[in-house]
């Protein structure tokens, strides 16, 4: 039962560089969903998605780019990483009314 | 919008003794959830418990307990006996029984267990 596998688990990449976080579930859990963490704020929404081709902005989406063309896969794009995107990001799933599922987060650092 | 607060950002407690997490939060809804998870240095979300609004009775798993007072929107945990394993970041989070259900969280309280 591997659950959401993300990947890489770190990364750093240069100011204005595109850059790409994968998200893969197991499962076929409809909705899925990015979170950024940062330090003082918790855990906030960048997006998320009910099915595939279904996808919809959070509370931080500028900057960010997501796609769902299979139900398993959720990958996160930052068109020109900046440094202020630097941050753990986690994917996340749920199913129905059951509980979520994350991934262990992608540390990413913008340098 | 819903908000989730935690006003302590860091907390500290003796090995075997009990410490209280806060959490207050901002809604107008009356069908929701609310959430306690734990996050080790090790980077994984683990839920801790969880409690319906709909339920007065306050949820209970092993050493840890909330108190749910719904009216002041108070969701606190409780951690008795606290072992060095419970050293973590607690992040309370919030749900809405609709649409995509998501989760809005807390700021997080870092949580020191001295042996």
């Amino acid at each position: 039962d591997a659950g959401i596998t993300q990947s890489p688990r770190y990364k750093i990449t240069e100011t204005g560089r595109q850059v790409t976080l994968m998200c893969h579930q197991t499962w076929s859990h409809s909705y899925m969903f990015w979170y950024r963490q940062d330090l003082g704020h918790g855990l906030r929404l960048i997006y998320y998605s009910a099915a595939a081709d279904i996808t919809d902005k959070g509370e931080v989406p500028d900057g960010y780019v997501v796609s769902r063309s299979k139900t398993e896969n959720f990958p996160l794009t930052l068109e020109s990483a900046t440094r202020s995107q630097t941050s753990v990001y986690f994917c996340a799933s749920r199913w129905q009314n059951y509980g979520y599922t994350f991934g262990s987060g992608t540390r990413l650092t913008v340098v | 919008a819903q908000t989730v607060t935690q006003s302590q950002p860091e907390m500290s407690v003796q090995e075997a003794e009990t410490v209280t997490l806060s959490c207050t939060y901002d809604t107008s809804e009356s069908d929701y959830y609310l959430f306690w998870y734990k996050q080790p240095p090790s980077r994984q979300m683990i839920l801790v418990i969880r409690q319906e609004a709909y339920k007065q009775q306050n949820a209970t798993e092993n050493r840890f307990s909330v108190n749910f007072q719904k009216a002041a929107k108070s969701f606190s945990l409780k951690i008795s006996d606290s072992q060095l394993g419970d050293a973590a970041m607690y992040f309370c989070a919030y749900r809405i029984n609709q649409g995509a259900q998501k989760l809005v969280f807390g700021q997080g309280t870092r949580l020191t267990i001295n042996p």
